[in-house]
């Protein structure tokens, strides 16, 4: 079985640092998917982690432990237009298949 | 532009009847997915198959049949045995290999009066 779990909600201010932290219990991890849903729409990829430690792309950070299984999402410079819901995924290469964890909502306020 | 096409965009149907909802690819990907999200939740996996005229149950298959008779399209079938069947549903692809992730549709929000 699979075990995915992300905060359901997190608030942070405009300009600020939100860190989403993600664990996972899988049987068979070959990877970890960070993806941006906003609300009524298809998630869009942001990041994606297979070795440990840190992968840096601007604002947006993730961060990857195997032996620990667990991985963060830190967004910093926080804007208006982050609020959003993050969804971390464990990917798997038998099936080619994504599992999803149930998603972190953040809302930025001014 | 290549991309993943889901139609249509809302959806009402009546309690007990079947409804189908269409995913159209043409970014020549082997794989194909269906995922029923409901709101405040993650995604959860329905149907996924990996080549042409193959699929495989995901964790929540009961009530819903696909098909896949060609590369480009994986329709999913919303049958009345589906209990709750009011939901966003997204269809997205993958070429095969690690790293690249799924290219998503933009969802059909589906309700049932």
């Amino acid at each position: 079985g699979q075990n995915i779990d992300q905060p359901t909600e997190m608030t942070a201010t405009e300009g600020a640092i939100v860190q989403i932290n993600c664990t996972y219990q899988t049987s068979g991890f070959n990877g970890l998917f960070w993806y941006q849903q906003h609300a009524g729409e298809a998630p869009t990829f942001l990041s994606y982690n297979v070795l440990d430690g840190l992968e840096e792309k601007g604002r947006f950070s993730s961060f990857l432990s195997r032996s620990k299984g667990y991985s963060y999402l830190l967004l910093k410079e926080l804007q208006m237009k982050d609020s959003a819901s993050y969804l971390c995924a464990v990917f798997k290469a038998a099936g080619n298949k994504l599992t999803f964890g149930g998603g972190t909502r953040v809302l930025v306020k001014p | 532009d290549g991309g993943i096409t889901q139609s249509p965009k809302y959806l009402f149907r009546k309690e007990g009847q079947n409804v189908t909802l269409s995913c159209e690819q043409n970014l020549n990907h082997d794989a194909m997915y269906w995922y029923r999200q409901d709101p405040g939740q993650g995604l959860r996996l329905i149907y996924y198959s990996q080549i042409v005229n193959d699929f495989q149950k995901g964790d929540i298959a009961e009530g819903y049949s696909v098909s896949r008779e060609k590369k480009e399209s994986f329709p999913l079938t919303v049958t009345s045995a589906q209990k709750n069947p009011t939901a966003f549903y997204l269809c997205a692809s993958s070429p095969p290999g690690q790293g690249e992730g799924y290219t998503f549709g933009s969802g059909t929000r589906l309700t049932v009066v």
